[in-house]
């Protein structure tokens, strides 16, 4: 692995029902986010971790849950989908505030 | 509130030069950073501004006025391959990034 990966890349889901999307980073980051980002509208923080142990809200919390079990691995969960969370998920890293943060790939995520 | 204003598409010619402009309103501020992203991929990290002023980096370049709650991107001899959205964020006083809509950079031959 270099830097960041997420998993799946794509992923189509039936309402109501449940989902984990996926991240890994190898970079040792302290700080990891997850963002949703919807046509027209800028990347929206839903939950961050600054350290392992852990998390907090971000703008958009509701309808989602992470948790930091360990420095590397952070995952969101969806637990009863609904069609307003249709939208691409970035999972990003960094060491700690100011820096830059490093983005994974994205997971284009369809509610039905 | 807290803002984070750019234009929504610019159109430039390959060769020229453009520049894409930022206004924030932040409680606080702890920076501002400059982002590329192109059509289905990642943001990639462009600029970091703390300090007013202008700060060079090849032919990609970023202003900051912090009285004014001002930045702008600066992009010299554009090539196709520019065509990308370019985001613009603000550290606000948590330190959380509050992110522009970006900007669709549109580069014609």
């Amino acid at each position: 692995i270099a830097g960041i990966t997420q998993a799946p890349t794509s992923q189509i889901l039936a309402a109501g029902r449940r989902m984990t999307l996926r991240c890994t980073q190898d970079m040792r980051h302290n700080a990891m986010y997850w963002y949703r980002q919807d046509l027209g509208l800028g990347l929206r923080l839903i939950h961050y971790s600054n350290t392992a142990g852990t998390t907090g809200k971000g703008e958009v919390p509701d309808g989602y849950s992470v948790s930091r079990a360990n420095t590397d691995d952070f995952p969101l969960t969806l637990a009863s989908a609904v069609p307003s969370q249709t939208s691409v998920y970035f999972c990003a890293s960094s060491d700690g505030a100011p820096n830059e943060q490093f983005f994974g790939p994205g997971t284009r995520l369809t509610v039905l | 509130g807290q803002n984070i204003d750019q234009p929504t598409e610019m159109t430039a010619t390959e060769g020229a030069i453009v520049q894409i402009n930022c206004t924030y309103q932040t409680s606080g501020f702890n920076g501002l950073f400059w982002y590329q992203q192109h059509a289905g991929e990642a943001p990639t990290f462009l600029s970091y501004n703390v300090l007013d002023g202008l700060e060079e980096k090849g032919r990609f370049s970023s202003f900051l006025s912090r009285s004014k709650g001002y930045s702008y991107l600066l992009l010299k001899e554009l090539q196709m391959k520019d065509s990308a959205s370019y985001l613009c964020a603000g550290y606000d006083s948590n330190y959380q990034l509050i992110w522009g809509a970006g900007t669709k950079l549109i580069i014609k031959p």
